[in-house]
């Protein structure tokens, strides 16, 4: 099983949909979490941590799952401007680095 | 500020040749890292350093090598570049590394041709 995994899409919305991700991980031992966010031909970005308890950033809501070890972000009211890549990432145990998943590709058309 | 900065941009190089990235971040950050992105591949990890003084091999480091110059600069050096080495090249830094939620701020990249 890899590391991170994720469905890689492309995920085609018309814009005010609701989309959901989902990403496994396979390190019972990970600790920290995030949804990194990267526009065609550029850098990753920093969307939103995720926390235990699930948190929500407008209209983004990212939850964890330990048991199942499932990570998921949820887009409401899509935008033309969500349209990019979305990573999932995960820190290594022992490690003082993270593991990006490849990534699941949006699409949001008029 | 202007956060992770990259040179170069772009660059072709042949076979053999060797070059430097040159990356430097202004955000006093400790940890810094070198990345290369290839399609369908994802963000793989070639080198890391966790702090001033220190670097560590990521998953990915055969034929490369890095040197933290100081806090600031982190280059990534391709001694005898190859086609396989075709690739987006992304540094990062953090404040540092293995705390919870430490945020990585990246680079613009550099796209690298090897022909």
């Amino acid at each position: 099983r890899k590391e991170v995994e994720q469905d890689p899409g492309p995920f085609n919305v018309p814009e005010g949909a609701t989309v959901a991700f989902n990403c496994t991980y396979s390190n019972s031992a990970s600790q920290s979490f995030f949804w990194y966010r990267q526009d065609c031909r550029k850098e990753p970005k920093l969307l939103m941590s995720v926390y235990s308890s699930g948190n929500e950033d407008g209209r983004f809501t990212a939850q964890l799952n330990r048991a199942s070890q499932y990570i998921s972000l949820l887009i409401r009211d899509s935008k033309l401007s969500d349209s990019a890549t979305y990573l999932c990432v995960v820190n290594r145990e022992g490690y003082s680095t993270l593991t990006f998943g490849k990534g699941t590709m949006l699409l949001v058309s008029p | 500020n202007a956060g992770v900065t990259q040179t170069p941009k772009f660059q072709v190089l042949k076979t053999g040749q060797s070059m430097t990235l040159q990356c430097a971040q202004d955000m006093n950050h400790n940890s810094m890292y070198w990345y290369r992105q290839d399609p369908g591949m994802g963000l793989r990890l070639i080198y890391y350093s966790a702090s001033e003084g220190t670097t560590d091999k990521g998953e990915v480091p055969n034929g490369y090598n890095v040197s933290r110059l100081n806090k600031r600069e982190f280059s990534l050096r391709l001694e005898s570049a190859a086609p396989s080495q075709t690739s987006v090249y992304f540094c990062a830094s953090s404040e540092s590394g293995g705390t919870f939620y430490n945020e990585q701020f990246f680079g613009p990249g550099t796209r690298l041709t090897v022909l």
